[in-house]
């Protein structure tokens, strides 16, 4: 089965600053990987999503780059503001026998945005 | 208009009990996945459900089930209750069954004593 692994576990960046969170994951017939935003006691937030068939996509101060061959996609998030602040979770589909589709989580990053 | 709703938000039981946790996904949503969320980790796959039929599942016990009724509201019920099954239970929404964006629920907060 799928296994994605996240880095960093903890980002500490000023406001202002650019923050980069990577993810590599395993079976190459992943095709779909969304970005989850999760803040304390709330639900996870679909953030941003990439296809395998597009290298890179941008919604205002985020975006995420997807390298297939080195199976690696990363999120950046640019001019970074204490609501940013939250837990990061990258995740890769893996298709189901069944024909239909699960989402494998990383392990999760712990951004912090100082003032 | 609604998104993805839980009940109960919270719930304790004690080792050995049964437990049913409730989804109602977004309006036209027919795809329903449930996620195990532990402390400090990713939610990790249940189940999907669509068109009220299982396709997949997750690597857990036979302890736990779900099912999926004709207006695309889920169950998850855990049978026989373990300390290890505390965690944040997840229900995500999508329109589809394959690669479309899940949309996550609030939760089911169960503590096992």
């Amino acid at each position: 089965g799928e296994n994605v692994e996240q880095h960093p576990s903890t980002l500490s960046v000023q406001e202002g600053d650019s923050a980069v969170i990577k993810c590599t994951y395993s079976d190459s017939a992943s095709n779909y990987f969304p970005w989850y935003k999760q803040e304390l006691g709330k639900r996870p937030q679909l953030i941003i999503d990439i296809r395998s068939n597009v290298g890179e996509k941008k919604d205002q101060r985020i975006a995420v780059t997807l390298n297939k061959t080195a199976k690696h996609f990363s999120l950046h998030i640019t001019e970074t503001q204490p609501e940013d602040s939250a837990v990061y979770f990258c995740a890769a589909s893996d298709p189901l026998t069944g024909g239909g589709n699960k989402l494998t989580f990383g392990t999760g990053t712990q951004l912090k945005v100082e003032l | 208009d609604a998104g993805v709703t839980q009940s109960p938000t919270h719930l304790i039981k004690t080792r050995g009990q049964h437990v049913t946790l409730r989804c109602s996904p977004i309006s036209g949503h027919k795809s329903v996945s449930w996620y195990q969320q532990v402390l400090g980790q990713g939610p990790q796959f249940i189940f999907q459900y669509y068109e009220k039929e299982e396709r997949g599942r997750g690597n857990f016990p036979d302890r736990f089930s779900a099912r999926q009724f004709p207006n695309y509201s889920s169950e998850l019920n855990v049978n026989a209750l373990l300390l290890g099954d505390s965690a944040l239970y997840l229900c995500a929404s999508s329109w589809g069954w394959d690669l479309n964006e899940q949309f996550f629920g609030p939760g089911t907060r169960l503590t096992v004593l």
